[in-house]
């Protein structure tokens, strides 16, 4: 089992649609969660990072984490074709090996117009 | 420019030479961090530093690969004997870790090498 997994993609929605984007991990001892967005050839740029259970927003993206399921997830509303790119789960481990991050194979989200 | 910097950006090597690549952090971090990513794959941790210190390097990290942080700012990434499974972008990232907050992660731009 991978430590941290993604939905299979690619994901493609149409413009205006809610994209929804899964993560799952492995360690129960992970502290810190993080999404990045990675267009084609450019680095990983964060755009959200979540620590507690329940729901966490900024504008038109939401991280819902989950630890008892180990699931973490990113809801982009009113999706727009700047938005397609792969998106990045990132764990971030505790313990001794804190600061770590163990990303997922990414999701690639096309938006249509 | 106040984020992280990488130099070169393209590397192309033949197999056998060794390269080094930099990465310059934000200035206030004390984290410095090495990832590789190879196509259609998320970053792979590579190693870390905390100020000079290299706190924690992967297992799966063969000993032709190095790195250094000598004066706590700047590091260097060298690769002895390249192969042509290194291929990739080797990216770096620096945070701050204190005693609060969860020491985000700011990637550089990456050096993308090539082993021929």
């Amino acid at each position: 089992q991978k430590e941290v997994e993604q939905n299979s993609g690619p994901l493609s929605v149409p413009e205006g649609a809610i994209a929804s984007l899964n993560c799952t991990y492995s360690d129960r001892g992970s502290q810190s969660f993080f999404w990045y967005r990675q267009y084609s050839g450019k680095s990983p740029e964060l755009i959200m990072f979540i620590y507690s259970n329940g729901d966490k927003e900024d504008g038109r993206f939401t991280a819902q984490l989950n630890k008892a399921s180990q699931y973490v997830s990113l809801l982009i509303r009113d999706s727009q074709p700047s938005d397609s790119a792969t998106y990045l789960c990132a764990v971030m481990a505790g313990g001794t090996s804190y600061g770590k991050l163990t990303f997922g194979q990414g999701t690639i989200l096309t938006v249509h117009p | 420019d106040t984020g992280v910097s990488q130099d070169p950006r393209h590397k192309i090597t033949k197999r056998g030479q060794n390269v080094t690549f930099r990465c310059d952090p934000i200035s206030e971090h004390n984290r410095l961090y090495w990832y590789r990513q190879t196509l259609g794959q998320g970053p792979e941790f590579l190693t870390y530093f905390q100020n000079e210190a290299q706190l924690e390097k992967s297992r799966l990290l063969s000993d032709r690969f190095s790195a250094e942080r000598p004066k706590g700012s700047f590091s260097t990434l060298e690769i002895q004997r390249t192969e042509q499974g290194d291929s990739a972008m080797y990216l770096c990232a620096s945070s701050f870790w204190g005693l609060a907050g969860v020491g985000i992660q700011y990637f550089g731009a990456g050096t993308r090498l090539s082993v021929l």
